[in-house]
């Protein structure tokens, strides 16, 4: 297992609510990256956060929005819930400065949006 | 715009059987790939990481090589289990950023 947490663990929300998702990095990492996986597909880019500022953004919508902490956790808001929302939300730290760049998964949050 | 395929999008095979997982990426210009495993419903569990000088690494019965000239990265599995039964994901990450991009994915089934 990673040291990376996620929660909740699933959540059912009803189109057009708001949700926030929360994840914790591994001790030792500064940045943390969001994916969305819908089912039977690759996880996609949502954006990453470096040092509290936002390095980078996928092909999401502006309701998609996120923050990262001092402590590095970091959270993932969604405004306006429509169904395609629906998916397993990944959150990933790393430790950028290293070279590597090895990303490290944390079990993630299964939105079901009805 | 990168872009990255996996081969075959589903696989079965016997216990016991060796066997090749295929991913191909269209910008060679990559800062490095990981291949990841993933149970049903669960997170991704790295399983190797590849740098863009590197060639090949390896983790007990799995190794995994890179051809980044041409765009291409096979994962060899050694020995298969049932417990080796999973989807197998390849991601890369490009030269300029951070962001990794994905392939759709192989699920493996080694049956017993």
């Amino acid at each position: 297992e990673t040291g990376v947490t996620q929660s909740p663990t699933h959540l059912i929300k009803t189109r057009g609510q708001q949700v926030t998702l929360r994840c914790s990095s591994q001790s030792g990492h500064n940045t943390v990256s969001w994916y969305q996986q819908a089912l039977g597909q690759g996880p996609q880019f949502i954006f990453q956060y470096y040092r509290e500022e936002e390095n980078g953004r996928g092909n999401f919508p502006p309701r998609f929005s996120g923050l990262q902490f001092p402590n590095y956790s970091s959270e993932l808001n969604v405004n306006a819930l429509e169904l395609d929302d629906s998916a397993l939300y990944l959150c990933a730290s790393s430790r950028t400065g290293t070279g590597v760049d090895e990303q490290y998964f944390g079990p993630g949050t299964r939105l079901t949006v009805t | 715009k990168q872009e990255v395929t996996q081969i075959p999008a589903a696989l079965s095979v016997p216990e016991g059987e060796n066997l090749v997982l295929n991913c191909s990426f269209t910008d060679s210009a990559i800062y490095n790939l990981q291949w990841f495993r993933q149970d049903p419903g669960k997170g991704l569990t790295s399983l190797l990481l590849i740098q863009s000088s590197q060639r090949e690494q390896t983790s007990g019965r799995l190794n995994a090589s890179l051809d980044k000239s041409s765009g291409r990265s096979t994962l060899y599995i050694a020995a298969s289990q049932p417990g080796d039964s999973a989807t197998y994901l390849c991601a890369v990450i490009g030269a300029s950023g951070s962001r990794l991009t994905f392939g759709e994915g192989t699920q493996l089934t080694v049956n017993p």
